[in-house]
């Protein structure tokens, strides 16, 4: 079973810049997340979808940072313009709900942002 | 305010010793535990996971502990090896399939 692929692995870019991320999840995952983990800290949920539609996005930025779920299957993260403070690894993971109604997530390789 | 708390000091053994990470959460009532695993640059990785009426769980040489008073899991490793060095990071299951993730510890198993 492929596992979750993101693209690119690495990005760095100047400040008030934009910049992309992909994320194709496991097939058959129904949820997808984006993370951002800071060096030193724990994954922070960005936004989280339910097929292609979003469960919780309160703690995503939508100033600058938006996200959409093509067909319910690919994910593409934005950043629009990138602050200093948004370099960090950003990480997708997917999940599919057990009938013991637990939630085990699969995460991407991450895609590491720097903003200089 | 909520809060999960992880051992923020990395942890140093010897291998064939125990490892035992502790996780402490404040203002949560999680339907379950999991812990993760997070190698140097990749995703983390799924270990474990206890329910809030299981009190431990084991698999292989990991063992979790779920302490729903005193708001505490424990994450051991038996016989520790180098290879086990990582950072283990905790997350609370919330009620609507919510996940809250901890900021993980360090482990180094010395050779």
């Amino acid at each position: 079973e492929a596992g979750v692929a993101q693209s690119p692995r690495y990005k760095i870019i100047e400040k008030r810049q934009s910049v992309a991320f992909w994320c194709n999840p496991i097939s058959g995952h129904a949820t997808l997340y984006w993370y951002q983990q800071i060096l030193g800290q724990g994954p922070k949920l960005l936004i989280q979808f339910q097929n292609n539609g979003v469960v919780d996005d309160s703690q995503l930025p939508k100033d600058r940072f938006s996200a959409e779920r093509l067909k319910g299957v690919d994910s593409t993260l934005k950043i629009q313009p990138a602050k200093l403070e948004d370099s960090a690894v950003y990480l997708c993971a997917s999940s599919v709900r057990d009938r013991g109604r637990t939630d085990t997530q699969y995460f991407g390789p991450g895609t590491r942002l720097t903003v200089l | 305010s909520q809060k999960i708390e992880q051992n923020s000091e990395a942890l140093n053994i010897q291998e064939g010793k125990t490892a035992t990470l502790t996780c402490n959460y404040t203002n949560y009532s999680p339907a379950y535990l999991q812990w993760y695993r997070q190698d140097p640059g990749r995703g983390p990785v799924f270990l474990l996971l206890i329910r809030e009426n299981e009190k431990e769980k084991r698999k292989e040489r990991l063992k979790v502990t779920f302490d729903t008073t005193l708001k505490q899991s424990l994450f051991h490793i038996t016989a520790s090896q180098p290879a086990d060095s990582a950072t283990y990071l905790c997350a609370l299951g919330t009620g609507g399939f919510k996940t809250i993730f901890g900021a993980g510890t360090r482990l180094f198993v010395k050779a």
